[in-house]
Order: structure tokens, then sequence, then C-alpha cells
């Protein structure tokens, strides 16, 4: 198994502009997490689902989106890049009452 | 205000010294996720609690949730570079369990010196 993975692992915005962070997961976990993470932070969770067609916003949704057509794939969306979304994006899966698994990352800059 | 706090939030020791680091919580606990990162990679789990009173150890770390779940620490006996690194405390706080929406605390870095 891959497990999490995540593309880009690097990328560099200009202000206004949007894309895709992809995530995908081969374990058949039906939950799906966002999170950023901020130097000397920790991690805010952005969005979560549940299951494919099922989202929620977390703590700190405002200037992202999310879908979730199919079980695997969780890609997280940024309109309109802002300087204040430079931040680690980091992707997780999980089955129920277990521990998420976590992919390496997305180094996001917005210049 | 934190939900989840960590302490200490950086420390530094010497190769072989033990050390401990806490995660506290206002709240009751369904389960609480120990994880590793790093710099510049993902997160690595390392050790899960739900049960009041719960130990669990794994090579030269031990984690412990206190009998209130409200409080857990990590143990590590005999430290070395390897342990390096920043260890962040997850809590399921809301989803009664489920571990749907975890809640993370900053995170402690540890430097080791050999």
């Amino acid at each position: 198994n891959a497990g999490v993975t995540q593309t880009p692992k690097f990328r560099i915005l200009k202000i206004g502009q949007s894309m895709t962070l992809q995530c995908t997961q081969d374990m058949n976990h039906n939950y799906m997490y966002w999170y950023r993470q901020d130097p000397g932070m920790g991690l805010k969770l952005i969005y979560y689902s549940v299951g494919a067609g099922i989202t929620d916003k977390g703590e700190v949704p405002n200037g992202y989106n999310v879908s979730r057509s199919t079980t695997e794939d969780f890609p997280l969306r940024l309109e309109l890049a802002a300087p204040s979304q430079t931040s680690v994006y980091f992707c997780a899966s999980n089955r129920p009452a277990y521990e998420q698994y976590f992919g390496p990352g997305t180094r996001l800059t917005v210049t | 205000s934190q939900e989840l706090e960590q302490s200490p939030q950086s420390l530094i020791v010497q190769e072989g010294k033990n050390l401990t680091i806490n995660c506290t919580s206002s709240k009751t606990l369904y389960g609480l996720y120990w994880y590793k990162q790093k710099y510049g990679e993902g997160l690595i789990f390392l050790m899960m609690l739900q049960k009041g009173g719960e130990e669990k150890s794994h090579e030269k770390i031990t984690a412990k949730l206190d009998e209130k779940k409200q409080q857990s620490s990590l143990h590590i006996t005999a430290s070395q570079p390897s342990h390096a690194g920043i260890y962040l405390c997850g809590a399921d706080m809301d989803s009664g369990g489920s571990n749907y929406k975890l809640t993370f605390g900053k995170g402690t870095l540890l430097t080791v010196n050999p």
C-alpha cells in the first residue's frame, strides 16, 4: 500500500491564483481530512469527510473548498490565494476509532 | 484559548537522559494520540490511548492517560539522537470516540545532543 499520497510537494502561488491540492489514499478509509500547519501552531483542521459525498467544515475553512466524489480522493481547492494561506498542508485518513494516517505534506507559499 | 496544551514547548537533553512531555486538556478525552514529526515531513503515529489509566510502551517510549482522561504524558527513557523531532498530541474531544475530529497541541520540539 502507498498509504496517503499528496501532490504537489511544493508550490509557489501568486496572490489571487487558484490551485488544487491532491490527496489519495489506498486503504479504503472512510474518513479523510485536510489540515494546515503553521510554524509553532500545531495542526488546524480545514475540512473533513466521513464518506464519499459527505464533507464538513473544520476549524479554519475560509478560503478553501473540498469535494469527495470517491472513497480514495479528497482534493482541496484554494480559490483566490492569499499570503495568509502560506502553510504546510497535510491530508490524513482513517477508519472510525483508529489512528489517522498522514500524507507527506504540501508546502505552499503565496507571494 | 488552546484546548490542548503541551509542555514544554521545547526541550534539549543530553543523549542517554530521560524526559517527559505532557499534554493537558480542559475536557474529557475520548482518545489521545501521540505522533512524531521530523522537520519537513509528515506525522508518524506512535501510540493511541483510550481508557483512563491506560499505559502503552514501544521500545523506549511510554505513554500514559490519567484516570480522569484529561492528561497524558509521553516518557522517553535513555534518549537517543533518533528521538529528536517534534512530538504532537492529538485528542478526540468532540466525536465521542469515532475519532473524526482531532484537536492537536502545538507540539514539543525535542533536541537530543550526542
